[in-house]
């Protein structure tokens, strides 16, 4: 069954911390993986998209990695900010699609205090 | 480039009552269109996938009667709640792709709906 599944659920840190949020998946054959960003009352916005032959991919503070053999990304944020605060959710598209029907993560829910 | 509006941003009904809602692509054209359902503290589920043109493909488990999508341009997609209930109050997201193919979805701002 084709599934991604993100860690942790939720995660508190302070303003100008690093944090990594990771992403396991296990589609099958598999196309891209995206990275978005939803705030609170609006839809994702779209952080970083890589193919499985990219490694790592960076969108300013944002950076994503990929693991084509382990089925493992991860996004790492540096120095924080306090609108970073929102939730992030790792997508996964299937290759071959004709409907370029995604596949999401439960999201990771992140709160930057001051 | 690549924006994705949504009308109404909310919406209150009373229960039995019709509510549509519109997703446009402003700055480009829209060959698929995508209507998506978010409850709270869960993932986006999609309902269905609409190509200009042609009828919507439903996901099981979506009525096609209660939930009519209608995707009548390359820069208008409409779903429509019809005998809206409490139960339908949800966050409606749209997404829409250039191109088959194409690896990119870009989302709407969503439409909250509250059924009374």
């Amino acid at each position: 069954k084709n599934q991604v599944e993100q860690s942790p659920q939720s995660l508190i840190i302070l303003e100008g911390k690093n944090c990594t949020l990771q992403c396991n998946y296990t589609v099958s054959p598999f196309s891209n993986l995206r990275w978005y960003k939803q705030d609170t009352g609006r839809g994702p916005v779209s952080l970083t998209i890589m193919t499985f032959s990219e490694n790592t991919k960076s969108n300013g503070r944002y950076t994503a990695t990929l693991d084509a053999d382990t089925k493992q990304s991860s996004l790492h944020i540096t120095a924080s900010q306090l609108s970073d605060s929102a939730s992030y959710i790792c997508v996964v598209s299937p290759y071959g699609g004709a409907t370029n029907k995604l596949i999401f993560g439960t999201g990771t829910l992140l709160a930057v205090q001051p | 480039g690549a924006v994705v509006s949504q009308h109404p941003s909310w919406v209150i009904c009373k229960s039995g009552t019709s509510v549509k809602i519109e997703c446009r692509s402003l700055d480009f054209q829209a060959t698929t269109m995508f209507w998506y359902r978010q409850f709270p503290k869960q993932s986006l589920m999609l309902m269905a996938t609409s190509n200009e043109g042609s009828k919507a493909t439903y996901e099981q488990g979506v009525e096609k009667d209660k939930f009519l999508i209608n995707h009548a341009s390359l820069t208008l997609s409409t779903l429509t709640v019809t005998s809206a209930h409490p139960e339908d109050s949800s966050f409606y997201i749209c997404s829409a792709s250039r191109a088959h193919g194409s690896y990119e979805q870009y989302f709407g701002p969503g439409t909250r709906l509250t059924v009374t």
